[in-house]
């Protein structure tokens, strides 16, 4: 079974830029997080979707931040503009189904951001 | 509001000897709780996870950790650590929407 895949692995832009992620979940998940994980700290959630809807965005910061799974699988993730403070490994996980913790959240790779 | 305390910053281990990583939650109702490792460059792998039931849960890669209501913990031990080990260790306490909290981390150094 393929796992969750992200893409890029890093990425360096200036302050002020903008910057997109990508996140393919495993197969079949309805559920899926992306995550901010700046060094030195535990991951933040930034926003949960079931399917193609938002469940959770409370901790994203929607004046820079948005996010996407327009057809349910796939999702994008992007920065506009970057700021120094962005500068973090962002994480993307799949799980099961909504609503049961009893369900594992498996995790991507990570994309590290670096913003100069 | 739902939150994990891992009071370690960096815990260093010689090769061979046992492990016991902390962990202290907060949460109303009854805790889903996990342990991830974290290596460098690496995704979280999930070691083990505590629903209900026996409160020493064993995991992967000979952990287990034993669940205490009395005290909000949930720490996580392995009775003789490998140099492979060394890594970073995140407790996370999961609510009903499926949502994670996790801890600041602890980072494992093993020495041979």
């Amino acid at each position: 079974e393929a796992g969750v895949a992200q893409s890029p692995r890093y990425k360096i832009i200036e302050k002020r830029q903008s910057v997109a992620f990508w996140c393919n979940p495993i197969s079949g998940h309805a559920t899926l997080y992306w995550y901010q994980q700046i060094l030195g700290q535990g991951p933040k959630l930034l926003i949960q979707f079931q399917n193609n809807g938002v469940v959770d965005d409370s901790q994203l910061p929607k004046d820079r931040f948005s996010a996407e799974r327009l057809k349910g699988v796939d999702s994008t993730l992007k920065i506009q503009p970057a700021k120094l403070e962005d500068s973090a490994v962002y994480l993307c996980a799949s799980s099961l189904v909504y609503g049961s913790a009893y369900n594992e959240q498996f995790f991507g790779p990570g994309t590290r951001l670096t913003v100069l | 509001a739902q939150s994990v305390t891992q009071p370690d910053i960096h815990i260093t281990v010689s090769e061979g000897a046992s492990l016991e990583l902390r962990c202290n939650y907060s949460y109303g109702a009854t805790p889903y709780l996990f342990w991830y490792v974290q290596s460098p460059g690496q995704g979280l792998q999930l070691l083990l996870k505590y629903f209900s039931g026996d409160t020493l849960v064993q995991g992967i890669k000979g952990f287990e950790a034993e669940f205490k209501r009395s005290q909000s913990s949930f720490n996580l031990r392995k009775p003789s650590v490998h140099w492979s080990d060394a890594a970073e260790y995140f407790c996370a306490v999961g609510n009903t929407g499926n949502q994670f909290y996790f801890g600041t981390g602890t980072s494992l150094t093993v020495i041979p």
